[in-house]
């Protein structure tokens, strides 16, 4: 199993610009969750799934959309990306509660 | 949701056993208690998980007291690889889409030589 994985590693965006963050997982979990972490932070919870066509907001939502048409797929989409989204984002899966696999992350700057 | 509680910071030297308390005074029934790690520029990664009185794997143990308000997290001999940081959260065992999961700043351990 590759687990969880996430595309690109790295991406450097100018502000106004939008762009899918890509995310999928092999394990079937039913659960998975977009967050990201600011610098010396810990992570906040961007939006979440618990299945297939089923979503939800997390804390800090604005700007991002999500959307899970299949099980092993959840694309985080920036809008129109701002200075303030600079940060990492993390996707994790889990089936039902607590021990969630995340993924290697990808670092994204917003110039 | 469960509000936890942690250190900010700890520090150790290598071959001490390390504590880490969290608080969770107002945890759910069915909540469970669950400890991650993080590493630099990495995911956090599932440690140890428990409900009431002590849990052990390989690598931590876990201690929650009857009441549950709090939990101990105990990594024997540590390492200078154990530096990391730590994080305490309560959660359900059957989420459903009104659960959240919430991770606070987490304990930064620094384990020295």
């Amino acid at each position: 199993n590759a687990g969880v994985t996430q595309t690109p590693k790295f991406q450097v965006l100018k502000t106004g610009q939008s762009m899918t963050l890509q995310c999928a997982q092999d394990m079937n979990h039913e659960y998975m969750s977009w967050y990201r972490q600011d610098p010396g932070m810990g992570l906040r919870l961007i939006h979440y799934s618990v299945g297939a066509g089923i979503t939800d907001q997390g804390e800090v939502p604005n700007g991002y959309n999500v959307s899970r048409s299949t099980t092993e797929d959840f694309p985080l989409r920036l809008l129109s990306a701002a200075p303030s989204q600079t940060s990492v984002y993390f996707c994790a899966s889990s089936y039902q509660g607590a021990e969630q696999y995340f993924g290697p992350g990808t670092r994204l700057t917003v110039t | 949701l469960a509000k936890t509680t942690q250190p900010i910071s700890m520090d150790s030297y290598e071959g001490q056993e390390v504590n880490i308390t969290c608080s969770h005074n107002n945890i759910a029934t069915n909540d469970y208690i669950t400890w991650y790690q993080q590493f630099p520029s990495q995911g956090p990664r599932f440690i140890i998980q428990g409900y009431k009185t002590k849990v052990t794997n390989e690598v931590a143990s876990l201690f929650i007291p009857a009441d549950r308000k709090s939990s101990t997290l105990s990594l024997p001999r540590v390492s200078l690889s154990d530096t990391a940081v730590y994080y305490c959260l309560g959660v359900p065992l059957y989420r459903n889409a009104g659960n959240m999961l919430t991770f606070g700043g987490g304990t930064r351990l620094m384990v020295k030589p």
